[in-house]
């Protein structure tokens, strides 16, 4: 069954460093995602992309944030200048056509800012 | 606006019992999707339904059942005869289609427990 692959699985950084996060989407899907779990806490919408560009994103997706499709395959999350607050596990998910469809989700990256 | 509920932020039961998962979700689209996940301690989100607006049938597959109450904006998951192994976080979801691209709506899970 296709998968959505993150990497890296863990990833610790320094406070104030750029971090970029990489999912490799299923390859026919439209539609991708981007959320983000701070550890014990709900899931958060961040970004939703669609034909090459941002449909959506949240209030928490700031200046600091940024995504990417760059070459087809990959889409990848980038955050400028991490802080503290941003340590979380980042999902990856895309879908075919939206709901209808369903969400497939990758297992997730989990950010450490110390 | 969007949301869903899951009052019960934890449940723990002894293995064999069955056990029944809230969630309550508001929304004005008359068109959308709900979901139920699991996250197990590894953290990923498993899959485990998606059920749509104009299907209000009830749904079993082997232990689990799903019952869907448009009336009260219920979409309960149960688990018959729980096992450690269903230990994990749960999170309802909706999605409410086009106008919000398709996003997820996330419950705040309810944590399940079960005891040997």
């Amino acid at each position: 069954e296709p998968e959505v692959t993150q990497t890296p699985s863990h990833q610790v950084t320094q406070m104030g460093q750029e971090v970029i996060l990489r999912c490799v989407p299923i390859s026919n899907h439209l539609y991708f995602y981007w959320y983000r779990q701070i550890l014990g806490q709900k899931v958060e919408f961040l970004v939703s992309f669609y034909n090459n560009e941002i449909s959506e994103k949240s209030e928490i997706f700031d200046d600091q944030f940024s995504v990417e499709r760059p070459d087809g395959s990959n889409f990848t999350l980038k955050i400028r200048s991490t802080k503290l607050e941003d340590s979380a596990m980042y999902f990856c998910a895309s879908s075919l056509g939206g709901w209808g469809y369903g969400y497939t989700f990758g297992s997730g990256t989990r950010l450490t800012v110390v | 606006a969007q949301k869903v509920t899951q009052a019960q932020t934890e449940i723990s039961v002894v293995e064999k019992e069955d056990v029944t998962l809230d969630c309550v979700y508001e929304t004005r689209d008359t068109t959308y999707y709900l979901f139920w996940y699991k996250q197990p301690p590894s953290g990923e989100l498993v899959f485990l339904i998606r059920r749509n607006s104009f299907d209000e049938q009830n749904e079993i597959s082997g232990r689990y059942s799903w019952n869907f109450q448009k009336s009260t904006r219920s979409f309960n998951f149960t688990i018959t005869a729980s096992q450690v192994v269903d230990s994990a976080v749960y999170f309802c979801a909706l999605s409410t289609g086009r106008w919000s691209n398709y996003q997820l709506i996330w419950g705040a899970g309810t944590k399940l427990i079960i005891k040997p």
